[in-house]
């Protein structure tokens, strides 16, 4: 009964391929979040989205977009996968008007 | 500049003590929420408190507390009676503007040692 999950938890891959990171959150809420964690664990910001619009952080490249099938997902795909995009991935959720996100376990990409 | 800065890369704390980590915050809203998250080694993110701008009194969860200074712009969290499980990294983050699809700003983060 995870609030917020994300598969895989690692992935690792070579340089030029796609891939996707799955995120589900079964808390009800209307809002999902993409955020970036590099390796001095600075946390940014990259795509915040609700069943109405989507909030592209201007500094992410458009290898990296989000698809969402339904309310309860924000799934993240990345084409032609860079070195520099190795890092920990976090999905999180809100409902709009409230105050707090609640954050998945994360997913550690390392490409190769 | 940094909307968010968080001056201590590392701290340690006795076990049983408090120990406050300090948060200070950039910002021109009046509108404002201020948090506190825990990762620890296993990497997931915990929420632990929030502190809205307009609110008269300081957050307190359990064993957590925000010491909130509006006129300094700190939001430092005070961790009383440690324990070892609290171990940790600790981030401070902002949301501008009033509830709503709005990003985090998250600092650099302070790595909490509790010694046993």
């Amino acid at each position: 009964d995870t609030a917020v999950s994300q598969t895989p938890k690692y992935l690792v891959t070579q340089m030029g391929n796609d891939k996707s990171i799955k995120c589900e959150q079964n808390l009800g809420h209307d809002t999902m979040y993409w955020y970036k964690q590099d390796s001095k664990k600075f946390l940014k910001i990259m795509f915040s989205y609700n069943n109405k619009e989507l909030i592209i952080n201007e500094t992410v490249p458009n290898r990296f977009s989000p698809k969402s099938p339904d309310k309860a997902h924000l799934n993240l795909h990345i084409n032609s996968l860079e070195l520099g995009d190795s890092a920990v991935y976090f999905c999180a959720s809100s409902n709009l008007f409230a105050e707090t996100q609640y954050f998945g376990p994360g997913t550690r990409l390392l490409v190769l | 500049a940094q909307k968010i800065t968080q001056t201590q890369p590392g701290m340690f704390v006795q076990e049983k003590e408090a120990v406050t980590l300090d948060c200070t915050y950039d910002t021109s809203d009046p509108s404002y929420g201020l948090f506190w998250y825990k990762q620890p080694s296993s990497g997931e993110m915990i929420f632990l408190i929030y502190q809205g701008s307009y609110d008269q009194q300081n957050a307190t969860e359990g064993r957590y507390s925000l010491n909130f200074q509006k006129a300094r712009k700190s939001a430092n969290l005070v961790i009383s009676a440690s324990q070892l499980g609290d171990s940790a990294m600790y981030f401070c983050a902002m949301r501008e503007g009033v509830a709503g699809a709005n990003n985090l700003f998250f600092g650099t983060g302070t790595r909490l040692t509790v010694i046993p």
